[in-house]
Parts: structure tokens; sequence; C-alpha cells
């Protein structure tokens, strides 16, 4: 089954601390993306972060960085110097074909 | 700015009455998806079109159906909402080349 599992429904953070988001996913297939999408509670879903999984070298995008470990299957977030503005729910996400298929998410509440 | 627009923001419907949402893009992609989010779950697809050619998710409901007269706009149909069919609908496109997606604001359902 071609699958993605977050299991951590819910996360908090203290402002300006790092926190981890797990990903977990299942495919036969080599060569896909990975993706993880935050949807703050006005409901816009954004692009945080896009991993070719091709490339051995993590993702960054400034206090986003990505853990991929192709072998295990495994897809994390970390946010760094967490701020207020990134509560949100965080999807991971990848292309099945042309499809993007995402987990159940995980709701980050950062904490001032 | 190239993007994805939906109208309308919100919808409220009556239980069986046809309702239509829609969805317009600039970004000439020639992959559009529409999504069904229910409250604090990850979105589901329902179908997609990848230029003219219509795919559909083998358990989206007869009632959900979708037109794309050309490549800039798409259109969900909902013949008889239900209660049940009360959500978020996000639309989004793509190239096609897996690499990227692009989302809408999305439309609230409303059925009463």
């Amino acid at each position: 089954a071609q699958t993605v599992t977050q299991s951590q429904p819910e996360m908090s953070v203290q402002e300006a601390e790092t926190v981890t988001l797990s990903c977990t996913y299942d495919t036969s297939e080599n060569n896909y993306y990975l993706f993880w999408y935050k949807q703050p509670p006005s409901r816009q879903m954004i692009l945080v972060i896009r991993q070719e999984a091709y490339k051995q070298q993590n993702a960054t995008e400034n206090r986003f960085s990505v853990n991929f470990q192709k072998a295990a299957k495994s897809f994390s977030l970390k946010i760094s110097d967490s701020q207020l503005g990134d509560t949100a729910m965080y999807f991971c996400a990848w292309t099945y074909g042309n499809k993007l298929v995402f987990g159940a998410g995980t709701i980050l509440r950062v904490k001032s | 700015d190239a993007m994805v627009i939906q109208n309308p923001r919100y919808q409220v419907t009556q239980f069986g009455k046809p309702v239509t949402l829609s969805c317009s893009q600039t970004l000439n992609h020639n992959v559009m998806y529409w999504y069904q989010q229910k409250s604090s779950q990850a979105p589901k697809l329902l179908f997609h079109y990848y230029d003219k050619d219509f795919n559909n998710e083998a358990d989206t409901p007869d009632n959900f159906q979708s037109r794309r007269p050309n490549t800039s706009f798409c259109f969900l149909d909902i013949r008889s909402p239900g209660l049940g069919d009360a959500a978020m609908y996000l639309c989004a496109t793509s190239r096609g080349d897996r690499a990227g997606y692009t989302f809408g604001s999305g439309t609230r359902l409303t059925v009463v």
C-alpha cells in the first residue's frame, strides 16, 4: 500500500525552541517527491519544504530542514527557532503518480 | 502573481440542492485537482484532470462530478449535497512533473 503516516497528532513547543515532526511512508517506487505543507487556521495550504527522493542531501529552507532517510522511508521536519506564526497543522505528503497523498497531519502549537 | 483562485470562499447550500464550486488558475498548469477536507482531517483526493483526461478516485461518490472546459477553469459539481458533504474543498494545480503543487484558498461548504 502507498501510505503516509504521521504518528504525532499534536505537539507543542516553546517559542525559540526546536521541534521535530515525524513522517514515515511506504512505497515501492524509487523516484518520487516528498513534501511538508503547513495549513494555518486560515486554511491556505502552504508549501514548507520539498525533497526529491533521488537526492541524498537533506533539503533546507531557512528555519526548516528535513531528515530524509530513504532506506528507512522516513521524512521528518525540524523547525528551529520556533515562532508563534508556526502554529498550524503540518501535513507530510508524497507523490503517487500525479497525485499528492497526505498524511493525517500533526497540529503544532507554539507557546509564548 | 500567478495563482489558483477558488470562488466562492464560503458557500451555503440546502440539503439536496445542486451546487457548483469554481477554481481558476493563471499558472497554465496541466493538472487540476479537487480535494475534500473535513475538519481536522487530511485532504482527500476526489479526482483530477490531466489536461482533458479525467481521473476519478475509486471511492469518490457518484454525487460528485467535475468539468474542465479549458486549461484555466475547473468546476466541482455536487448533484445532491448531503449533510456529510459539508467540508472544505481545495483546488490544486501542478505541471504534471510531480515537483510542485499550488493550492487555492479553498471553499468552505455548509449544507443546511
